[in-house]
């Protein structure tokens, strides 16, 4: 049972606007949540992460937003690059334990 | 700048041979993971290590082991592959349980 979802497979975004992208979770428990980045033929690399103490966490472009009341979290990107251009997943820990991930985004920014 | 490495990036099995996927990491990390990335679903952790000499079951263990013989590297062995097991390998590092993980770039498993 997936407990981390994109409900997502895929975005299309201009350049220069918001890329949006959610994941939702089905563990009340889980505190601590990160995405990472993943390009074709690479292994994924970490974007962000944001603790259930919080719910905004920025950095430069990236912000992630979480409402624990929903279970929700999303990436926010702005302003859209084409390099930027990649599937994105979230995944969501119980602190000390393993991450479980999201099936992936993948989004494209049109030039 | 290698970080985590895989070796082989590709390979083609017999279903019932058996294979060793390594993974090898330069930043001296103590923890270390395996996952598989299936169509469809998120990355799925196969065994991980909280360090050398030590190994422990993931959410999909079954049909693999490994071993952890020396801190740097984290050996992902199938003994008689399925079909069931063609996929995309990924093996990670980190300094803690809950920092984020550092990727190699995965090793893309085909059984016949």
């Amino acid at each position: 049972d997936q407990q981390v979802k994109q409900n997502s497979p895929s975005l299309s975004v201009q350049e220069g606007r918001i890329s949006i992208l959610n994941c939702d979770y089905t563990n009340s428990m889980f505190d601590y949540f990160l995405w990472y980045k993943k390009y074709p033929a690479e292994g994924p690399t970490f974007l962000i992460s944001i603790s259930s103490i919080k719910d905004k966490n920025e950095d430069g472009r990236f912000t992630v937003f979480l409402n624990k009341s929903a279970k929700h979290l999303s990436l926010h990107i702005v302003p859209s690059q084409p390099g930027d251009s990649a599937v994105y997943f979230c995944a969501a820990s119980i602190t000390g334990n393993q991450f479980y991930f999201g099936t992936g985004t993948s989004l494209t920014v049109i030039p | 700048n290698a970080g985590v490495t895989q070796t082989p990036k590709f390979r083609v099995l017999k279903t019932g041979q058996s294979m060793t996927l390594l993974c090898a990491q330069d930043m001296n990390h103590e923890y270390m993971y395996w996952y598989r990335q299936d169509p469809g679903m998120g990355l799925r952790l196969i065994h991980y290590s909280v360090g050398e000499g030590t190994t422990a079951k993931g959410e999909v263990p079954d049909g693999y082991n490994v071993s952890r013989l020396k801190k740097q590297n984290f050996l992902l062995g199938l003994e008689s592959a399925a079909p069931s097991q063609t996929s995309v390998y990924f093996c990670a590092s980190s300094s803690w349980r809950d920092q984020p993980q550092h990727f190699g770039d995965g090793t893309r498993l085909s059984i016949l």
